[in-house]
Protein backbone atom coordinates (compact mmCIF):
# COMPACT_ATOMS: atom_id res chain seq x y z
CA UNK A 1 0.00 0.00 0.00
CA UNK A 2 1.01 3.71 -1.11
CA UNK A 3 1.58 5.30 2.38
CA UNK A 4 3.15 8.85 3.39
CA UNK A 5 3.99 10.00 6.43
CA UNK A 6 4.79 13.09 8.48
CA UNK A 7 6.74 14.10 11.03
CA UNK A 8 7.06 15.72 13.23
CA UNK A 9 2.76 15.73 13.72
CA UNK A 10 3.01 19.20 15.04
CA UNK A 11 5.98 21.81 15.65
CA UNK A 12 6.37 24.94 17.99
CA UNK A 13 9.11 27.32 17.55
CA UNK A 14 10.17 30.60 18.48
CA UNK A 15 11.03 33.42 15.50
CA UNK A 16 14.17 33.12 13.67
CA UNK A 17 14.81 29.40 13.88
CA UNK A 18 15.78 27.38 11.30
CA UNK A 19 13.03 24.17 10.91
CA UNK A 20 13.24 20.72 8.97
CA UNK A 21 9.86 19.06 8.12
CA UNK A 22 9.74 15.26 7.38
CA UNK A 23 8.09 13.31 4.88
CA UNK A 24 8.46 9.44 4.11
CA UNK A 25 6.92 7.14 1.31
CA UNK A 26 6.72 3.58 1.67
CA UNK A 27 6.79 3.19 -2.54
CA UNK A 28 9.71 4.99 -4.29
CA UNK A 29 8.50 4.39 -7.53
CA UNK A 30 7.32 8.08 -8.02
CA UNK A 31 6.77 10.71 -10.51
CA UNK A 32 7.02 13.49 -8.28
CA UNK A 33 6.41 15.14 -4.82
CA UNK A 34 4.84 18.35 -3.70
CA UNK A 35 4.64 20.48 -0.82
CA UNK A 36 2.03 22.59 0.49
CA UNK A 37 0.95 24.92 2.62
CA UNK A 38 -2.92 24.83 4.18
CA UNK A 39 -3.95 27.98 6.69
CA UNK A 40 -6.98 27.44 8.97
CA UNK A 41 -9.99 27.23 6.71
CA UNK A 42 -7.97 28.19 3.28
CA UNK A 43 -7.29 25.44 0.57
CA UNK A 44 -3.87 24.52 -0.36
CA UNK A 45 -0.99 26.20 -1.79
CA UNK A 46 1.64 24.81 -3.80
CA UNK A 47 4.84 26.08 -2.21
CA UNK A 48 7.51 23.20 -4.44
CA UNK A 49 7.30 20.41 -7.20
CA UNK A 50 10.03 18.16 -7.03
CA UNK A 51 10.33 15.58 -10.42
CA UNK A 52 11.57 12.31 -9.69
CA UNK A 53 14.71 13.02 -11.48
CA UNK A 54 15.56 15.55 -9.62
CA UNK A 55 17.40 16.06 -6.05
CA UNK A 56 16.29 19.55 -4.38
CA UNK A 57 13.73 22.47 -5.33
CA UNK A 58 14.57 26.07 -3.39
CA UNK A 59 11.84 29.10 -3.69
CA UNK A 60 13.09 31.62 -1.31
CA UNK A 61 13.69 30.40 2.46
CA UNK A 62 12.06 26.94 1.74
CA UNK A 63 14.03 24.49 -0.03
CA UNK A 64 12.90 20.98 -0.26
CA UNK A 65 15.03 17.42 -0.93
CA UNK A 66 14.46 14.37 -1.85
CA UNK A 67 15.91 11.08 -1.57
CA UNK A 68 13.64 8.62 -3.44
CA UNK A 69 15.94 5.44 -2.61
CA UNK A 70 14.95 5.92 0.86
CA UNK A 71 11.75 7.18 0.46
CA UNK A 72 12.04 10.47 1.89
CA UNK A 73 11.87 14.53 1.47
CA UNK A 74 12.38 17.17 3.39
CA UNK A 75 11.40 20.96 3.72
CA UNK A 76 13.55 23.37 5.10
CA UNK A 77 12.18 26.78 6.16
CA UNK A 78 15.56 28.92 6.84
CA UNK A 79 15.20 31.72 9.15
CA UNK A 80 11.44 31.06 10.59
CA UNK A 81 8.44 34.11 10.61
CA UNK A 82 4.85 34.03 12.23
CA UNK A 83 3.65 34.17 9.01
CA UNK A 84 4.97 30.64 8.42
CA UNK A 85 2.42 29.55 10.45
CA UNK A 86 0.05 26.95 8.95
CA UNK A 87 -0.36 23.06 7.82
CA UNK A 88 2.87 21.84 5.69
CA UNK A 89 1.28 18.65 3.46
CA UNK A 90 3.50 16.35 1.34
CA UNK A 91 1.45 14.64 -1.14
CA UNK A 92 3.48 11.84 -3.20
CA UNK A 93 2.58 11.60 -7.53
CA UNK A 94 2.83 7.90 -8.19
CA UNK A 95 2.02 8.91 -11.61
CA UNK A 96 0.97 11.97 -13.76
CA UNK A 97 -2.89 11.16 -12.64
CA UNK A 98 -2.75 10.36 -8.78
CA UNK A 99 -1.33 12.69 -5.93
CA UNK A 100 -1.34 11.08 -2.57
CA UNK A 101 -0.99 13.11 0.83
CA UNK A 102 0.44 13.02 4.24
CA UNK A 103 -1.19 13.67 7.29
CA UNK A 104 0.92 17.22 7.83
CA UNK A 105 2.94 18.81 10.05
CA UNK A 106 1.19 21.98 12.35
CA UNK A 107 3.43 24.55 12.48
CA UNK A 108 3.73 27.53 15.13
CA UNK A 109 6.05 30.43 14.88
CA UNK A 110 5.73 32.64 17.54
CA UNK A 111 7.34 36.10 17.98
CA UNK B 1 -5.34 33.29 -14.36
CA UNK B 2 -8.17 33.03 -11.74
CA UNK B 3 -6.64 29.62 -10.34
CA UNK B 4 -9.40 26.99 -9.71
CA UNK B 5 -12.77 27.97 -9.20
CA UNK B 6 -14.95 26.19 -6.24
CA UNK B 7 -19.03 27.15 -5.87
CA UNK B 8 -20.30 27.34 -3.45
CA UNK B 9 -17.87 28.11 -0.55
CA UNK B 10 -20.14 26.69 1.93
CA UNK B 11 -23.06 24.63 1.94
CA UNK B 12 -25.41 23.64 4.69
CA UNK B 13 -28.39 21.59 4.15
CA UNK B 14 -30.79 19.55 5.62
CA UNK B 15 -29.72 15.34 5.67
CA UNK B 16 -31.91 13.78 3.14
CA UNK B 17 -31.71 16.63 0.43
CA UNK B 18 -29.45 17.03 -2.65
CA UNK B 19 -26.00 18.85 -2.87
CA UNK B 20 -24.30 20.21 -5.60
CA UNK B 21 -20.55 21.30 -5.75
CA UNK B 22 -19.08 22.94 -8.66
CA UNK B 23 -15.06 23.26 -10.31
CA UNK B 24 -13.98 25.28 -13.45
CA UNK B 25 -10.54 23.88 -13.66
CA UNK B 26 -8.09 26.47 -14.47
CA UNK B 27 -7.91 26.41 -18.64
CA UNK B 28 -5.59 23.75 -20.57
CA UNK B 29 -5.26 21.71 -17.31
CA UNK B 30 -5.87 18.14 -18.72
CA UNK B 31 -6.53 16.34 -15.80
CA UNK B 32 -9.10 17.01 -12.58
CA UNK B 33 -9.26 15.58 -8.57
CA UNK B 34 -12.05 16.16 -6.01
CA UNK B 35 -10.64 15.58 -2.56
CA UNK B 36 -12.32 15.41 0.57
CA UNK B 37 -10.82 16.82 3.85
CA UNK B 38 -11.75 15.61 7.62
CA UNK B 39 -10.32 16.34 10.62
CA UNK B 40 -10.17 12.43 11.35
CA UNK B 41 -9.09 11.37 7.34
CA UNK B 42 -7.39 14.34 6.81
CA UNK B 43 -7.33 14.30 2.64
CA UNK B 44 -9.27 11.81 0.82
CA UNK B 45 -9.19 11.58 -3.22
CA UNK B 46 -12.75 10.88 -4.16
CA UNK B 47 -12.68 10.48 -8.19
CA UNK B 48 -10.57 12.11 -11.40
CA UNK B 49 -10.75 12.68 -14.51
CA UNK B 50 -8.13 12.74 -17.33
CA UNK B 51 -9.31 14.69 -20.49
CA UNK B 52 -13.09 14.61 -19.00
CA UNK B 53 -12.96 10.68 -18.51
CA UNK B 54 -13.13 9.20 -15.14
CA UNK B 55 -10.31 7.07 -13.95
CA UNK B 56 -10.50 6.10 -10.96
CA UNK B 57 -13.63 6.43 -8.87
CA UNK B 58 -12.14 3.83 -6.52
CA UNK B 59 -12.40 6.51 -3.68
CA UNK B 60 -16.46 7.48 -3.66
CA UNK B 61 -17.52 6.38 -0.35
CA UNK B 62 -21.05 5.07 -2.00
CA UNK B 63 -23.34 4.90 -4.74
CA UNK B 64 -24.73 8.71 -2.97
CA UNK B 65 -21.95 10.19 -4.33
CA UNK B 66 -21.43 10.72 -7.99
CA UNK B 67 -19.39 13.14 -10.14
CA UNK B 68 -19.88 14.22 -13.73
CA UNK B 69 -17.01 16.33 -16.32
CA UNK B 70 -19.13 17.43 -19.47
CA UNK B 71 -16.60 19.44 -20.83
CA UNK B 72 -13.24 20.70 -20.19
CA UNK B 73 -14.18 23.62 -18.10
CA UNK B 74 -16.58 22.38 -15.62
CA UNK B 75 -16.88 19.33 -13.14
CA UNK B 76 -19.79 18.74 -10.78
CA UNK B 77 -19.52 16.76 -7.36
CA UNK B 78 -23.22 15.48 -6.12
CA UNK B 79 -23.97 13.71 -2.78
CA UNK B 80 -27.76 12.45 -3.04
CA UNK B 81 -29.26 11.94 -0.57
CA UNK B 82 -26.90 14.08 2.28
CA UNK B 83 -25.99 12.48 5.24
CA UNK B 84 -24.37 14.15 8.42
CA UNK B 85 -20.99 12.26 7.81
CA UNK B 86 -20.84 13.77 4.73
CA UNK B 87 -19.96 17.23 6.39
CA UNK B 88 -16.27 17.83 5.28
CA UNK B 89 -14.27 20.49 3.01
CA UNK B 90 -14.70 18.97 -0.92
CA UNK B 91 -11.41 20.49 -2.69
CA UNK B 92 -11.22 20.27 -6.20
CA UNK B 93 -7.75 20.57 -8.05
CA UNK B 94 -6.56 20.57 -11.45
CA UNK B 95 -3.24 19.56 -13.02
CA UNK B 96 -1.07 19.47 -16.79
CA UNK B 97 0.43 16.51 -17.03
CA UNK B 98 3.65 16.39 -14.50
CA UNK B 99 3.60 19.85 -13.48
CA UNK B 100 1.72 19.69 -10.10
CA UNK B 101 -1.79 20.31 -8.83
CA UNK B 102 -3.75 23.65 -8.14
CA UNK B 103 -6.22 23.33 -5.85
CA UNK B 104 -9.11 25.61 -5.23
CA UNK B 105 -10.36 27.05 -1.90
CA UNK B 106 -12.90 24.56 -1.19
CA UNK B 107 -16.38 24.08 -0.55
CA UNK B 108 -17.16 23.60 3.10
CA UNK B 109 -20.48 21.42 3.54
CA UNK B 110 -22.39 20.72 6.55
CA UNK B 111 -25.42 18.85 6.53
CA UNK B 112 -27.51 18.74 9.70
Amino acid sequence: KQEVTQIPAALSVPEGENLVLNCSFTDSAIYNLQWFRQDPGKGLTSLLLIQSSQREQTSGRLNASLDKSSGRSTLYIAASQPGDSATYLCAVGYNTDKLIFGTGTRLQVFP
Amino acid sequence: DAGVIQSPRHEVTEMGQEVTLRCKPISGHNSLFWYRQTMMRGLELLIYFNNNVPIDDSGMPEDRFSAKMPNASFSTLKIQPSEPRDSAVYFCASSFDDYGYTFGSGTRLTVV
